[in-house]
């Protein structure tokens, strides 16, 4: 089976840095994904990855351990419209492809 | 030009109803999903469709009917609504089975009363 775990609720202020933590098993890793979803919003992607290390994209960041099933992202010069919901979603192949998502971590930012 | 969108956007009718959500892309992607996001958030795949073809199928009622006429459109008929189903349907799409980068609809807010 499949299992994601983020944090709920996260606060940080604005210019901060905050890292957001995602912990999974899967039967079938074949990719870690982070998603943004603003309030009442579609969710948008962010970032990928399926090898060890961090991927660097702008004030966003997000590292990946396979071996620990452990990823984080990682958001600096925060904004107040950095304040969403981050969705950590794993593709397992255990039978085809598929996009598992976690629950979400809701960021709130303050000024 | 919206990539993918999906209508309605709000969608209010009692128990035991029928509905129909639809889905269009315009990305010339060849996979289509349909994801159900319930109150806490939590977004839970139902089906996948590739190329008009079923992929995935997960623990969905049989009240859930999904319906490809061609590989730019994904339908969902939703038959004898019941209170669980309110939620807001997302439908996606992404280039193929293998890309992961899903672009998602704007959702669909059903509300059973």
């Amino acid at each position: 089976g499949q299992n994601i775990d983020q944090p709920t609720e996260m606060t940080a202020t604005e210019g901060a840095i905050v890292q957001i933590n995602c912990t999974y098993q899967t039967s079938g890793f074949n990719g870690l994904f982070w998603y943004q979803q603003h309030a009442g919003e579609a969710p948008t992607f962010l970032s990928y990855n399926v090898l060890d290390g961090l991927e660097e994209k702008g004030r966003f960041s997000s590292f990946l351990s396979r071996s620990k099933g452990y990823s984080y992202l990682l958001l600096k010069e925060l904004q107040m419209k950095d304040s969403a919901s981050y969705l950590c979603a794993v593709r397992d192949r255990f039978i085809t492809d598929k996009l598992i998502f976690g629950t979400g971590t809701r960021l709130q930012v303050f000024p | 030009d919206t990539a993918v969108s999906q209508t309605p956007k709000y969608l209010v009718t009692q128990m035991g109803n029928d509905k129909s959500i639809k889905c269009e892309q315009n990305l010339g992607h060849d996979t289509m999903y349909w994801y159900k996001q319930d109150s806490k958030k939590f977004l839970k795949i139902m089906f996948s469709y590739n190329n008009k073809e079923l992929i995935i199928n997960e623990t969905v009622p049989n009240r859930f009917s999904p319906k490809s006429p061609d590989k730019a459109h994904l339908n969902l008929h939703i038959n004898s609504l019941e209170l669980g189903d309110s939620a807001v349907y997302f439908c996606a799409s992404s280039q193929d089975v293998n890309t992961g980068e899903l672009f998602f609809g704007e959702g669909s807010r059903l509300t059973v009363l």
